[in-house]
């Protein structure tokens, strides 16, 4: 079993709707890290949380640290949206650490 | 005025060959990475350098030998290579190692086919 699971594999959802993708950790973490990664192959980082919550535009990114879990919430999904969505935990810190990553959500937001 | 650039894009090499991927950042960074995806999407950590000094190796074929001439860039070389070895390698950068508060920039990746 991955460390890092996301859910759901692939998700497809209409234009204007709020999209929800999770992701679990069983390891003790000190960050986690959502990317996206566009159909051309090109991955951007989209946040970088340790506890809380951050917010970007119509991105936010949860994480209960406790629980073991982060969320990424997309408000008002546009078909431009449509792109791998990558978990990603960090273990340790400085420059010893290392880095995980779940196998990503596939969304497809359509017009 | 890219961030992290890598060369190739897209290497289609035989079985058997050496090749060298280069990666080059320009945003000051003091730890870059390689990263390989394979067919399923999945990706995994190869190598870490700071400041020039390895601080990851994960498991990776002793055939990978990343050299980093200095803390701005960081090149792949390939030895022998398999089919296996097909995929799509990213590298990064980040300001100080993967932590809370240094994000990770990535280069646009070279698909590398091996036939």
């Amino acid at each position: 079993k991955n460390e890092v699971e996301q859910s759901p594999q692939n998700l497809t959802a209409q234009e204007g709707e709020f999209i929800t993708i999770n992701c679990s950790y069983s390891v003790g973490i000190s960050a986690l890290h959502w990317l996206q990664q566009h159909p051309g192959g090109g991955i951007v980082s989209l946040f970088m949380l340790s506890s809380g919550k951050k917010k970007h535009g119509r991105l936010i990114a949860t994480i209960n640290i406790q629980e073991k879990h982060s969320s990424l919430h997309i408000t008002a999904s546009h078909p431009r949206d449509s792109a791998v969505y990558i978990c990603a935990v960090i273990k340790g810190g400085g420059s010893n650490y290392k880095l995980t990553f779940g196998k990503g959500t596939l969304l497809t937001v359509n017009p | 005025d890219t961030a992290v650039s890598q060369t190739p894009k897209y290497l289609v090499t035989q079985m058997g060959n050496d090749k060298s991927i280069k990666c080059e950042q320009n945003l000051g960074h003091d730890t870059m990475y390689w990263y390989k995806q394979d067919s399923k999407k999945f990706l995994k950590i190869m190598f870490s350098y700071n400041n020039k000094e390895l601080i990851i190796n994960e498991t990776v074929p002793n055939r990978f030998s990343p050299k980093s001439p200095d803390k701005a860039h960081l090149n792949l070389h390939i030895n022998s290579l398999e089919l296996g070895d097909s995929a799509v390698y990213f590298c990064a950068s980040s300001l100080t190692g993967a932590s809370w508060n240094s994000p990770l920039h990535f280069g646009n990746g070279t698909r590398l086919t091996v036939t």
